[in-house]
């Protein structure tokens, strides 16, 4: 299984400034992905992490929003931009290897903006 | 993917087997049907996934009907520790791995 660290594990922003959420994992893998959790909520996709190119979002999210950037196959960055009350939320990184069955989650960044 | 539909809620005893059921009556053929489990503030963790065969692990047994639309998730006893959300899932897998998550089953384990 893969071990994923996310950072910040949480954060108090200001309304109308970024930031930017880190995703590490301790081996390559194929599939990165982001997931958002609102309060109470079950998880939503915003997008998947692509090495190399831009990511691919799910209806709902945009790259204006949520830039991702996959430098290599172990790291994947999301920023969440220009942040409201409404961006508050848990934000999960998801990792799977070539023919894995599985998804492996980080831990998440708890985010909460005031 | 196909939508699933489970309880939103059931309680269990501590020691006892945990039944969690789960609907997705419009399920394809090429569709596997997995389980994850959330524990309060932790990332979702994979339990057991199936297509068609009764499924066993470490963690759990996974029933599948005959006709697919529907399975049950048997954590043969449970502790306190498996408290979580669980949430059933039915996808595709050459969708890009990617896994929508419905509601899913609160379960509460009490001693």
């Amino acid at each position: 299984s893969a071990v994923i660290s996310q950072k910040p594990s949480r954060d108090i922003c200001q309304r109308g400034t970024s930031l930017t959420i880190q995703c590490q994992v301790d081996s390559q893998v194929t599939m990165m992905f982001w997931y958002r959790q609102q309060p109470g909520q079950s998880l939503t996709l915003i997008a998947t992490a692509n090495q190399g190119s831009e990511a691919t979002y799910e209806s709902g999210f945009v790259i204006d929003k949520f830039p991702i950037s996959r430098p290599n196959l172990t790291f994947s960055t999301l920023t969440v931009s220009n942040m409201s009350p409404e961006d508050s939320s848990i934000y999960l990184c998801s990792v799977s290897g070539a023919g894995d069955e599985k998804l492996f989650f980080g831990s998440g960044t708890q985010l909460s903006v005031l | 993917d196909a939508k699933t539909t489970q309880p939103t809620s059931m309680d269990c005893a501590e020691g006892r087997a945990a039944n969690l059921p789960c609907n997705h009556s419009t399920i394809s053929g090429n569709e596997y049907v997995y389980w994850y489990r959330q524990i309060h503030s932790q990332g979702p963790q994979y339990i057991i996934h199936g297509l068609k065969n009764n499924e066993t692990n470490e963690m759990a047994s996974l029933i599948i009907t005959e006709d697919r639309k529907s399975s049950t998730l048997i954590l043969p006893h449970a502790t306190l520790r498996d408290t979580a959300v669980y949430y059933c899932i039915v996808r595709v897998r050459a969708a890009g791995n990617k896994l929508t998550f419905g509601g899913g089953t609160r379960v509460l384990v009490k001693p």
